[in-house]
């Protein structure tokens, strides 16, 4: 399967964790990028490779991997991380890449 | 500054044509390999397609669904690439982006440099 799978909405109070996964055939082979988009907005790189966040992201966001399974995690959720989150890889080809299902994260 | 300036998107009738510019600054662009994905109302993120560097024969690859329609290709000397659009559909409505894909030391790669998206409809 081409496709990564992620839930669709996930909720956190304010300062706890959330975690939010991606599922896909080809993350047994490749790393998952993660993004986040807020409503009108592009989206923004947050997590890439194994676990490494760009220049200015917080450093309460971070990812891990295992089988064919990727994870977003937000330690310590913020209002301002209230959005949606994207993972992306290549599909199982290696030659295309896909998008997950997206996940909206609701910080209560 | 590091950007991307996506321009050429409006409204054209069903069947028609549309060419979308990404015009590159603040980096080595001719490089890159250079992406474009969609976005419809309401909805999730679409890989359309990409185009890779000179150095990569100028590669390109596309979604199935834009396949045959759709043709992408860069001008080096300009520091842009172009998403061209042929027999448009309706469901081809969406913002459109381009970004720079990035290779990393530990063999991941990421989408690290986004435009601010360019608005493309199709109707009658």
């Amino acid at each position: 399967s081409s496709e990564l799978t992620q839930d669709p909405a996930v909720s956190v109070a304010l300062g706890q964790t959330v975690r939010i996964t991606c599922q896909g055939d080809s993350l047994r082979s490749y790393y998952a990028s993660w993004y986040q988009q807020k409503p009108g907005q592009a989206p923004v790189l947050v997590i890439y490779g194994k676990n490494n966040r760009p220049s200015g992201i917080p450093d309460r966001f971070s990812g891990s991997s295992s089988g064919n399974t990727a994870s977003l995690t937000i330690t310590g959720a913020q209002a301002e991380d209230e959005a949606d989150y994207y993972c992306n890889s290549r599909d199982s080809s290696g030659n295309h890449r896909v998008f997950g299902t997206g996940t909206k994260v609701t910080v209560l | 500054e590091v950007q991307l300036v996506e321009s050429g998107g409006g409204l054209v009738q069903p069947g028609g044509s549309l060419k979308l510019s990404c015009a590159a600054s603040g980096f080595t662009f001719s490089g890159s390999a250079m992406h474009w994905v969609r976005q419809a109302s309401g909805k999730g993120l679409e890989w359309v397609g990409r185009i890779r560097s000179k150095a990569n024969s100028y590669a390109t690859a596309y979604a199935a669904s834009v396949k045959g329609r759709f043709t992408i290709s860069r001008d080096d000397s300009k520091n842009t690439a172009y998403l061209q659009m042929n027999s448009l559909k309706t469901e081809d409505t969406a913002v459109y982006y381009c970004t720079r894909l990035t290779y990393y030391y530990d063999g991941g790669d990421a989408f690290d440099i986004w435009g601010q998206g360019t608005m493309v409809t199709v109707s009658s």
